[in-house]
């Protein structure tokens, strides 16, 4: 088993819908958990970060963290075309604290 | 601010050859990695350095070498690069370990 797992995609939304990404990781004791996005030849970029269960808002962009089931996930609301590219989960481990990713999901965003 | 930077861009090699790939980052942060991007393969951690004076393995450490060279800069080393090591290589800084990393904007390394 991956320690995080995405589901690679691509995941197509309509412009204005909401987007959901999901991931799930296996190390239970997993302290920290990130969203970068990583448009197409460039560098990957943080999004979000979220360390307590619950939902974390910023604009656009809601973080969900469940430690119980051990997944957290990424809603983007009123998605825009701009928001095309690769999502990308975080990890950080509990015990080694080195951060591990997901292989990533891919956003189309449809005019 | 110039945050995470990685020299050099581009770099072609020939099965055998070595090279140093550098990375140094201004924001005075604790922790740095190394990773490699391959198609499919998402981020795969290569070494990290949780603080200046240590480095770990991560995912896929072999055919490399790091060094930490002070609290700036961290150097990843191929010693006898192979075809498989054709990827693009990602540095990264973060403050302490388990929290938000930054990265660079990458190198892309192709082995021939």
């Amino acid at each position: 088993q991956k320690e995080v797992e995405q589901n690679s995609g691509p995941l197509s939304v309509p412009e204005g819908a909401i987007a959901s990404l999901n991931c799930t990781y296996s190390d239970r004791g997993s302290q920290s958990f990130f969203w970068y996005r990583q448009y197409s030849g460039k560098s990957p970029e943080l999004i979000m970060f979220i360390y307590s269960n619950g939902d974390k808002e910023d604009g656009r962009f809601t973080a969900q963290l469940n430690k119980a089931s051990q997944y957290v996930s990424l809603l983007i609301r009123d998605s825009q075309p701009s928001d095309s590219a690769t999502y990308l989960c975080a990890i950080g481990s509990s015990n080694t604290g080195k951060l591990i990713f997901g292989q990533g999901t891919t956003l189309q965003v449809k005019p | 601010n110039a945050g995470v930077t990685q020299t050099p861009k581009f770099q072609v090699l020939k099965t055998g050859q070595s090279m140093t790939l550098q990375c140094a980052q201004d924001m005075n942060h604790n922790s740095m990695y190394w990773y490699r991007q391959d198609p499919g393969m998402g981020l795969r951690l290569i070494y990290y350095s949780a603080s200046e004076g240590t480095t770990d393995k991560g995912e896929v450490p072999n055919g490399y070498n790091v060094s930490r060279l002070n609290k700036r800069e961290f150097s990843l080393r191929l010693e006898s690069a192979a075809p498989s090591q054709t990827s693009v290589y990602f540095c990264a800084s973060s403050e302490s370990l388990n929290t938000e990393a930054f990265f660079g904007q990458g190198t892309r390394l192709t082995v021939v």
